[in-house]
């Protein structure tokens, strides 16, 4: 079955630099969820996606945007790039129109900020 | 502020026994609950969810339980195997929110 793609799975940035994380949701799948796990720590819901519209928000930095594209892939920006923004980063996706709301992760990209 | 605490942090246990992971929440309004395993630096892999008017779901060898009233699920792991080896992590989603909000996880290793 198909799963969530995430690309890329690796990153590595200078401090200040930007970077752009994608999401492709499984098929059919409507609501795409952002995750951001550091080292040791539980991932931390940022943002999520239902219908292309922005849906929830939560501990998202002002420095972060994101957004869902006609196609369902979404893309987390992520600009002045910190120390402490090196993390996994998870987008998860759901079915959210029929009740299935089971949150199904990516692999998730890896970010250092050097 | 919803918490959500899993006991026990770590778990050793010999091929073949039968575990018991809890979870706890403070907020008994939740729209959902799900069970996920993550092995190191990898993803988060659903096992199992448990909407907020069921009690329980099954899958193969694991069953998961619900208690809203109290706070608690509970991950029953049949027969455990040493490819169970991973960190098992409960989460919760409250009402009229998208975010599952993640317990400390418990690491669990199964030596043959």
């Amino acid at each position: 079955a198909a799963g969530v793609i995430q690309s890329p799975r690796h990153l590595i940035k200078e401090k200040r630099e930007t970077a752009t994380l994608k999401c492709y949701p499984i098929p059919r799948h409507d609501t795409v969820y952002w995750y951001q796990q550091g080292p040791g720590q539980d991932p931390q819901f940022l943002i999520s996606f239902y219908e292309k519209m922005q849906s929830d928000k939560g501990s998202i930095p002002d420095r972060f945007s994101a957004q869902q594209f006609s196609d369902y892939h979404s893309e987390l920006n992520m600009s002045s790039l910190e120390l402490g923004d090196s993390a996994l980063y998870f987008c998860a996706s759901s079915l959210e129109d029929r009740g299935y709301n089971e949150q199904f992760f990516g692999p998730g990209t890896r970010l250092t900020v050097l | 502020k919803q918490e959500v605490t899993q006991i026990p942090a770590a778990l050793s246990v010999p091929e073949g026994e039968n575990l018991v992971l809890n979870c706890s929440f403070t907020d008994s309004a939740i729209y959902n609950l799900q069970w996920f395993r993550q092995d190191p630096g990898k993803g988060l892999t659903s096992l199992l969810l448990i909407q907020s008017s069921q009690r329980e779901q099954t899958s193969g060898r694991l069953n998961a339980s619900l208690d809203k009233s109290s706070g608690r699920s509970t991950l029953y792991i049949a027969a455990s195997q040493p490819g169970d080896s991973a960190t098992y992590l409960c989460a919760v989603r409250l009402a009229n929110t998208d975010k599952l909000i993640f317990g400390t996880g418990t690491r669990l290793q199964v030596f043959p």
